[in-house]
């Protein structure tokens, strides 16, 4: 069973502040990584995916960067507003898988 | 176009019934996942479908679990005998084919199992 984990749980930000979180999965045997937003009564929708290590991925006000070598992830939002708030979820997929292997997610929620 | 629809978006059903959920992928993609949350739980992945073929099973939680894919694209997921544990939000992905392993998934809005 592979480890994918994210932090934090939770995470409760005013408007306006710029905040960050963690995927963490195995070091060895990296393929790809997924990062989706599943916003409460919707489906899960991607972000970002990145293959390579040292990548760097922005839309709009969220970016994310990756080292392999470590095995993390970090996104990152700037200026964060109310419509934000969700679930992120990374995916972690192993070479040789078809399968990704999903985080806990972080419940992130923004205050105006 | 169209992105992936699921039905029902939502079943309250006793414990002990049938339940069938169904899963329409986005038109082309051949590739076509299952996943389920539970309470607290993050997505656990169930069974993945290249075309109409499931070569691996080995995520589907119990033998009441079934999964088939006619024509390359609806599938349908049975729970036979449900149970309580089985009450979770029930997700179908699909993407344009397993081979791309990079390729970004579509999800549905889910279905929301209720077994009481």
């Amino acid at each position: 069973i592979l480890n994918v984990e994210q932090s934090p749980q939770s995470l409760h930000v005013q408007e306006g502040d710029s905040t960050n979180f963690t995927c963490s999965f195995p070091s060895s045997n990296f393929y790809a990584l997924h990062w989706y937003r599943w916003e409460t009564a919707k489906s899960p929708e991607a972000l970002f995916v990145m293959t390579l290590n040292g990548d760097e991925k922005k839309k709009g006000r969220i970016s994310a960067t990756l080292n392999t070598k470590e095995g993390y992830s970090y996104l990152y939002i700037k200026g964060s507003q109310p419509e934000d708030s969700a679930t992120y979820l990374c995916a972690f997929i192993e070479g040789g898988s078809y399968i990704p292997t999903f985080g806990r997610g972080t419940s992130l929620i923004v205050h105006p | 176009g169209a992105g992936v629809s699921q039905s029902p978006s939502n079943k309250v059903t006793e414990k002990g019934k049938d339940v069938e959920l169904r899963c329409d992928p986005i038109s082309g993609h051949t590739a076509l996942y299952w996943y389920r949350q539970s309470l607290g739980q993050g997505l656990e992945f169930l069974i993945y479908f290249q075309g109409n073929s499931a070569p691996d099973k080995s995520g589907l939680p119990s033998d009441r679990f079934s999964a088939e894919r006619t024509g390359g694209s609806v599938s349908t997921l049975t729970i036979q005998r449900t149970q309580q544990e089985d009450s979770a939000v029930y997700l179908c992905a699909s993407s344009l084919s397993l081979f791309r392993r990079a390729e970004t998934q579509y999800f549905g809005p889910g279905t929301r199992l209720l077994v009481l």
